[in-house]
């Protein structure tokens, strides 16, 4: 079965520091990853997606299929960026797509 | 347009009674997840429907809890016999699985606390 390893429940930088939250999975096929984000009193909403390989609000995140990992990066930290992260897996197209999530990340950046 | 919607938002109940919590879906998707969100456990998978069907319930913590789904539409999820460690946010989300990926979309959630 898949799993999605978010091994921070907390990360602290301060505002300007880079930022990476971890994020690793257990799958042997190829997976869909994405990085959902929760800011304050908001909803969970799609942050960004491995496939579309882009840049959303200056974090970006590389599905790595060596090391089995998909972190997300951001060079440098933004008061507004607090929130909770949480990374998940989907199976490819075409069979069952449930959506695995990771425990989440808290990110808190520092002013 | 109009996106995931849940009902009620809060819901304070006492132990041992029976509770009801609705999702309203975007309207065409036809996957639709609950999910439950406590401090410290994360995001917990609860039930997946496709369609009125749900091809996987491995998440319902016990017999307690149940859901339904009429009409490929709006569900409904129903905790029986509340116990204060079902106070958690139970989040809906649906998605459009023919379309080019599985993303989600998430409703406000609805606050249990059982007292």
């Amino acid at each position: 079965a898949q799993r999605v390893t978010q091994p921070e429940k907390l990360l602290s930088v301060f505002k300007g520091a880079p930022v990476e939250l971890k994020c690793n999975y257990s799958y042997s096929g190829s997976p869909e990853l994405f990085w959902y984000v929760q800011y304050s009193r908001q909803r969970l909403q799609l942050l960004l997606r491995h496939i579309s390989r882009e840049s959303i609000k200056g974090f970006t995140a590389d599905l790595n299929k060596g090391e089995t990992s998909f972190h997300l990066k951001k060079p440098f930290a933004q008061e507004e960026d607090s929130a909770m992260y949480y990374c998940a897996l989907t199976l490819p197209p075409g069979g069952y797509q449930k959506v695995t999530f990771g425990i989440g990340t808290k990110l808190q950046v520092i002013p | 347009g109009a996106g995931v919607s849940q009902s009620p938002s809060n819901k304070v109940t006492e132990k041992g009674k029976d509770v009801e919590l609705r999702c309203d879906p975007i309207s065409g998707h036809t996957a639709l997840y609950w999910y439950r969100q406590s401090l410290g456990q994360g995001l917990e998978f609860l039930i997946y429907f496709q369609g009125n069907s749900a091809p996987d319930k491995s998440g319902l913590p016990s017999d307690r809890f149940s859901a339904e789904r009429t009409g490929g539409s709006v569900s409904t999820l129903t905790i029986q016999r509340t116990q204060q460690e079902d106070s958690a946010v139970y989040l809906c989300a649906s998605s459009n699985p023919g379309g080019k990926d599985n993303e989600q979309f998430f409703g406000p959630g609805t606050r249990l606390t059982v007292l």
